[in-house]
């Protein structure tokens, strides 16, 4: 099935700063890659999604960029504020199944 | 709509016990899913049904674990007997169409298992 890591697992950033979570995917037939935002104590939230017919995709500050030769995509977040201090997961759609990755830890300092 | 909604918040019970976790997707969503999150293994897929049917359950740990959907607005998952290593965040999570359609989660049950 289909095998979605994620780097760096923890990730701290000044605040105004730029972060970026990578994510490789094992399945080449998968076509859908959303990001979810889980805040402590609280349920993930979908926050940026992109399929495979397109190369990036940006939403104010944040962006997605699909990389699909490399099997790898990626979550860019401009001019950080402490309000983005979570734990973001990707997800890849293939064979029929969203697997997520484990979940990257993102801490904004201010 | 109120969201997916999911009880108890919170579950404290001792081995060997059944825990029942109940979820109520949103009205019209067709899809409903259930995730346990761990920090080791982070979110993963137990079992989802569409149309109240179960489509997928090969997630499911083992025996222990079972899950229904008698009609479009209720689910619940079982866990019987439990034990200390089921302890998790079980999500409940509904769509209105598989994968390529958003999933909006419920808040979660807490579970612990003593």
């Amino acid at each position: 099935g289909e095998n979605v890591e994620q780097h760096p697992s923890t990730l701290s950033v000044q605040e105004g700063d730029s972060a970026v979570i990578k994510c490789t995917y094992s399945d080449s037939a998968s076509n859908y890659f959303p990001w979810y935002k889980q805040e402590l104590g609280k349920r993930p939230q979908l926050i940026i999604d992109i399929r495979s017919n397109v190369g990036e995709k940006k939403d104010q500050r944040i962006a997605v960029t699909l990389n699909k030769t490399a099997k790898h995509f990626s979550l860019h977040i401009t001019e950080t504020q402490p309000e983005d201090s979570a734990v973001y997961f990707c997800a890849a759609y293939g064979n029929n199944r969203l697997a997520f990755g484990k979940g990257n830890q993102v801490v904004v300092i201010p | 709509d109120a969201g997916v909604i999911q009880s108890p918040r919170h579950e404290v019970t001792e081995m060997g016990q059944e825990v029942t976790l109940r979820c109520k997707p949103i009205s019209g969503h067709d899809y409903l899913f259930w995730y346990r999150q761990t920090m080791m293994r982070g979110l993963e897929l137990l079992i989802y049904f569409n149309n109240n049917v179960p489509i997928d359950d090969s997630g499911m740990p083992e025996d222990r674990f079972s899950a229904k959907m008698p009609n479009a607005s209720f689910s619940n998952l079982k866990i019987q007997p439990s034990e200390p290593r089921d302890s998790a965040v079980y999500f409940c999570a509904s769509s209105l169409g598989f994968a390529l359609e958003k999933l909006f989660f419920g808040s979660g049950t807490q579970l612990s298992v003593l």
